[in-house]
């Protein structure tokens, strides 16, 4: 399995911009997650989900931020408008059971 | 805040040398995980011990954990160069885990 697989792996947009960061989990986990990597904050917990169906989005910083899960193999991470507080790497993790997780490479997200 | 909180934030030793960090908590938890993140990379999940449990080996690595203190320790023995990289517990119950701040070790060749 090539692991956990995000795209792109850097974006670099203007404030206002719509970005849209995906992720591909590894085949037959059902746990997926989305976290947010900033020197500030550390690394935050965003949203989860399992088996397709967000869990638990107490994370999510505000509105502007939205994720899915259309398929088993496949999540987006939106956030429109952009700010340049967004900048941060984002990493997506898949996980079989809640424990071990497998994070991906992570997105660098510049925002101008 | 649910994170853990590692102790140091930063360790510098030379290779060979054992390395300890720590890793404070505030609630309870059903089990605790150390992952270690390289330079640009995504982290990998190093161990897992349960609450139940008071000690752990895999390798180079030794995993304490006090739930009476809400602590826990990873040692890395011999360390290499290779080594280098930030280390992170992380916490949680059911299915959500925090992740703490982070040590970053520096083993010196």
């Amino acid at each position: 399995d090539a692991g956990v697989i995000q795209s792109p792996r850097h974006e670099v947009t203007e404030m206002g911009q719509e970005v849209t960061l995906r992720c591909k989990p590894i085949s037959g986990h059902d746990y997926l997650f989305w976290y947010r990597q900033t020197m500030m904050r550390g690394l935050e917990l965003l949203i989860y989900f399992n088996n397709n169906v967000p869990i638990d989005d107490s994370g999510m910083p505000e509105d502007r931020f939205s994720a899915k899960m259309p398929n088993a193999s496949f999540s987006t991470l939106k956030i429109q408008p952009s700010e340049p507080r967004d900048s941060a790497v984002y990493f997506c993790a898949s996980s079989q059971r809640p424990n071990e997780q497998f994070f991906g490479p992570g997105t660098r997200l510049t925002v101008l | 805040s649910q994170q853990g909180e590692e102790d140091p934030q930063a360790l510098s030793i030379q290779e060979g040398e054992n390395a300890t960090m720590n890793c404070s908590y505030k609630t309870s938890i059903n089990n605790l995980q150390w992952y270690r993140q390289n330079s640009g990379r995504g982290l990998v999940h190093l161990i897992l011990i349960r609450s139940n449990e008071r000690e752990k080996h895999s390798g180079r690595l030794r995993v304490t954990l006090d739930t009476s203190k809400k602590s826990s320790s990873l040692l890395i023995t011999a360390s290499r160069a290779a080594d280098t990289a930030s280390y992170f517990c992380a916490t949680g119950t059911g299915n959500q885990f925090y992740f703490g701040t982070g040590t970053s070790l520096t083993v010196i060749p």
